[in-house]
């Protein structure tokens, strides 16, 4: 089945630095992949998803980028700001029903 | 704006008890899913439901854990008896229909402590 590595696990930026999290996955048929931002307390939220067909996908200061070759997706935030604070959720799809497979998470802080 | 609810957002009972979770939906949402979130993990999937019928309980534990969406609206998630690794928090998800590309909305959750 599919399998999703996320890395880091914690990652600390100046506010206004950029954030990169790279999530790698493992079932080539996997063409699907969403990202979730969790505030603390709070349920998960989607922020951006890239589908196999395209390279990168860009939402104001998110992006998201995929190499279908290498099996890993990233997602970029830039001038990060402290309520880009939260936990960062990289999801697959691991098969036709649409079930998701999450990464561990990635803990981002955001330092004023 | 709709939003999938949850009840009770906070359980605390004792091993071999029997507990009970509640969800919502957001109206129209044909497909329903519960995951299971063990602290500092991401979400794991126990079921899913497409309207009142199961469409994939492989990784749902079914010797304690059960799960039903009788006219295919709200659900119910039951365990019986909770055991001390149950402890978590469960999510409630829904989406317009089953497929890759249909978003999963999410409840608040329920935080079950098990003693």
């Amino acid at each position: 089945g599919e399998n999703v590595e996320q890395h880091p696990s914690t990652l600390s930026v100046q506010e206004g630095d950029s954030a990169v999290i790279k999530c790698t996955y493992s079932d080539s048929a996997s063409n699907y992949f969403p990202w979730y931002k969790q505030e603390l307390g709070k349920r998960p939220q989607l922020i951006i998803d890239i589908r196999s067909n395209v390279g990168e996908k860009k939402d104001q200061r998110i992006a998201v980028t995929l190499n279908k070759t290498a099996k890993h997706f990233s997602l970029h935030i830039t001038e990060t700001q402290p309520e880009d604070s939260a936990v960062y959720f990289c999801a697959a799809n691991g098969g036709s029903q649409g079930n998701l497979i999450f990464g561990k998470g990635t803990k981002l802080s955001v330092k004023p | 704006e709709a939003e999938v609810a949850q009840s009770p957002r906070y359980k605390i009972t004792e091993k071999s008890q029997a507990v009970a979770f509640w969800c919502d939906p957001i109206s129209g949402h044909a497909t329903l899913y519960w995951y299971r979130q063990i602290l500092g993990q991401g979400p794991e999937l126990l079921v899913q439901f497409q309207d009142e019928s199961v469409v994939d309980d492989s990784q749902l534990p079914k010797d304690r854990f059960s799960a039903e969406r009788l006219k295919g609206v709200d659900s119910t998630l039951k365990i019986q008896p909770a055991e001390l690794g149950d402890s978590a928090m469960y999510l409630c998800a829904s989406s317009w229909g089953q497929g890759p590309y249909n978003e999963q909305f999410f409840g608040p959750g329920t935080r079950l402590t098990v003693l």
